[in-house]
């Protein structure tokens, strides 16, 4: 069993929609929570770590349910420019951080 | 830019050449990280290494040979590698080896073994 599971789309949607992205872990021990946004063939650069309460940083919402052990990424206002692929990463202890392979997303003009 | 530099940027070497990549980082951090990126698969951790000290090695085969002589700079040395060895490696590094630290990627280095 993956350790972290992602839908790997392709999503793709009108400039100005919303979106949302669901990651699924398998161990309840995991401790810390990121999405990563990978454009194609560079390297993955931090969007957002997600906290228990859940968090926002402008059109981003990061949200975390512990009790069905998923984390969520919703995107409002899509631009252009968020067309990427989008790595969900848990850590369960330490130094263990785990990817997903990651969502594509191709916000469409 | 995020602080992290690789070189080389590309590499294309023989099974039984030998080469090392290296990553270095301008941000004051304690962690460094190696991973492996192949195609259509998750980033897959390789090795860390914490105040110089390597912590994790993720069953990795020796042919792979991690050096870290201080906590700016990470060398990976690669030899008689094989043909499913071609992906993209990816340094990263991280104020800590602590579970809520984030991490900073280097733009990686493509690696095809022929």
């Amino acid at each position: 069993r993956k350790e972290v599971e992602q839908d790997p789309g392709p999503f793709n949607v009108p400039e100005g929609a919303t979106v949302a992205f669901n990651c699924t872990y398998s161990n309840s021990a995991s401790q810390s929570f990121f999405w990563y946004r990978q454009d194609c063939r560079k390297e993955p650069k931090l969007l957002m770590s997600v906290y228990s309460s859940g968090n926002e940083d402008g059109r981003f919402t990061a949200q975390l349910n512990r009790a069905s052990q998923y984390i969520s990424l919703l995107i409002r206002d899509s631009k252009l420019s968020d067309s990427a692929t989008y790595l969900c990463v848990v850590n369960i202890a330490g130094n263990q951080f785990y990817f997903g392979t990651g969502t594509s997303l191709t916000v469409i003009p | 830019e995020t602080g992290v530099t690789q070189t080389p940027r590309h590499l294309v070497m023989g099974m039984t050449n030998k080469k090392s990549l290296k990553c270095e980082q301008h941000l004051g951090h304690n962690a460094m990280y190696w991973y492996k990126q192949s195609a259509k698969k998750p980033l897959e951790l390789m090795f860390v290494y914490n105040f110089k000290e390597q912590t994790e090695n993720n069953s990795v085969p020796s042919r792979f040979s991690p050096e870290c002589p201080n906590s700016s700079h990470l060398f990976l040395h690669l030899h008689t590698l094989q043909p499913e060895d071609s992906a993209l490696y990816l340094c990263a590094s991280s104020q800590d080896a602590g579970a809520v630290y984030e991490q900073y990627f280097g733009p990686g280095t493509r690696l095809t073994v022929t």
